[in-house]
C-alpha cells in the first residue's frame, strides 16, 4: 500500500458543529503532516507528529486539534470554525521522523472542508 | 510562512513545447523538491535535488539549482495535455531539526493547449 488516504472527500460544517478529518498511511512512515490550502495558494504547514508526538504546531488556532491514535492514524478535529477556514486540508508522511534529512512527502488527496 | 516565489505566476503553452518555472528562496538549504498538484487534489513528489546538486534529471523533467541565487528551475520538455496543472517548489531549511519541514513557492499555474 503505497498511498496515503482521507476521509471525507468533501465536508460542509456550521460554526457550531463538531467534526473530524482522517487520514491514514500503511508505508510505516513516522512522520505525519497536516496542511491548510487556500485556493490559488500553496499549501500552508500546521502540524507535525514523528513518532506519533506532536513535534510542530505553527500557531494553529485551538479550534483545529490534532490526534495522533497510532503510527498510521492522523485525526484533525475541527471545533467552532469560522468562514475563512473553509480550505482544502491535506495530509501528508514521510519515511523519517522529524528533524532527520529531508525525504519526501507523499500527499492524500484532502478534504474540501466548506464552514458555513 | 511562504520561503519561495515562482515565476511565473501562470504560463500557457502548445502541447509539444518546453515549459520553464523558476523558483527563488530566501534562507539557505539542504534540499529542494518540486510538486505538482492537479486542481483540487493532492501534490504529487517530482523530484528532489540536494544543495550540493547543479542539475538533476527524471524523464521529460530538468532540474537546476544555483545555491549562489537562491534559485531553481524546471523544465519540462515536449509538454503534454496531461501535463496541466500547478508547480511547486519547496524548501527544507538548515539547522537542528529543520528537515521535512517543508515551505512551499506560490506555485505556477501551468496549461498544456492540444
Amino acid at each position: 500500500d503505497t498511498e496515503v488516504t482521507q476521509t471525507p472527500k468533501h465536508l460542509v460544517m456550521g460554526m457550531t458543529n463538531k467534526k473530524s478529518l482522517k487520514c491514514e498511511q500503511h508505508m510505516g512512515h513516522r512522520a505525519m503532516y497536516w496542511y491548510k490550502q487556500k485556493a490559488k495558494k500553496p499549501p500552508e504547514l500546521m502540524f507535525v507528529y514523528s513518532y506519533e508526538k506532536l513535534s510542530i504546531n505553527e500557531s494553529v488556532p485551538s479550534r483545529f486539534s490534532p490526534e495522533c491514535p497510532n503510527s498510521s492514524l492522523l485525526n484533525l478535529h475541527l471545533h467552532a470554525l469560522q468562514p475563512e477556514d473553509s480550505a482544502l486540508y491535506l495530509c501528508a508522511s514521510s519515511p523519517r521522523g522529524y528533524g532527520r534529512t529531508t525525504d519526501t512527502q507523499y500527499f492524500g488527496p484532502g478534504t474540501r472542508l466548506t464552514v458555513l | 510562512s511562504q520561503q519561495g516565489e515562482e515565476d511565473p505566476q501562470a504560463l500557457s503553452i502548445q502541447e509539444g513545447e518546453n515549459a520553464t518555472m523558476n523558483c527563488s528562496y530566501k534562507t539557505s538549504i539542504n534540499n529542494l523538491q518540486w510538486y505538482r498538484q492537479n486542481s483540487g487534489r493532492g501534490l504529487v513528489h517530482l523530484i528532489l535535488i540536494r544543495s550540493n546538486e547543479r542539475e538533476k534529471h527524471s524523464g521529460r523533467l530538468r532540474v537546476t539549482l544555483d545555491t549562489s541565487k537562491k534559485s531553481s528551475s524546471l523544465l519540462i520538455t515536449a509538454s503534454r495535455a496531461a501535463d496541466t496543472a500547478s508547480y511547486f517548489c519547496a524548501t527544507d531549511g538548515l539547522g537542528n531539526n529543520a528537515g521535512n519541514m517543508l515551505t512551499f513557492g506560490g506555485g505556477t499555474r501551468l496549461m498544456v493547449k492540444p
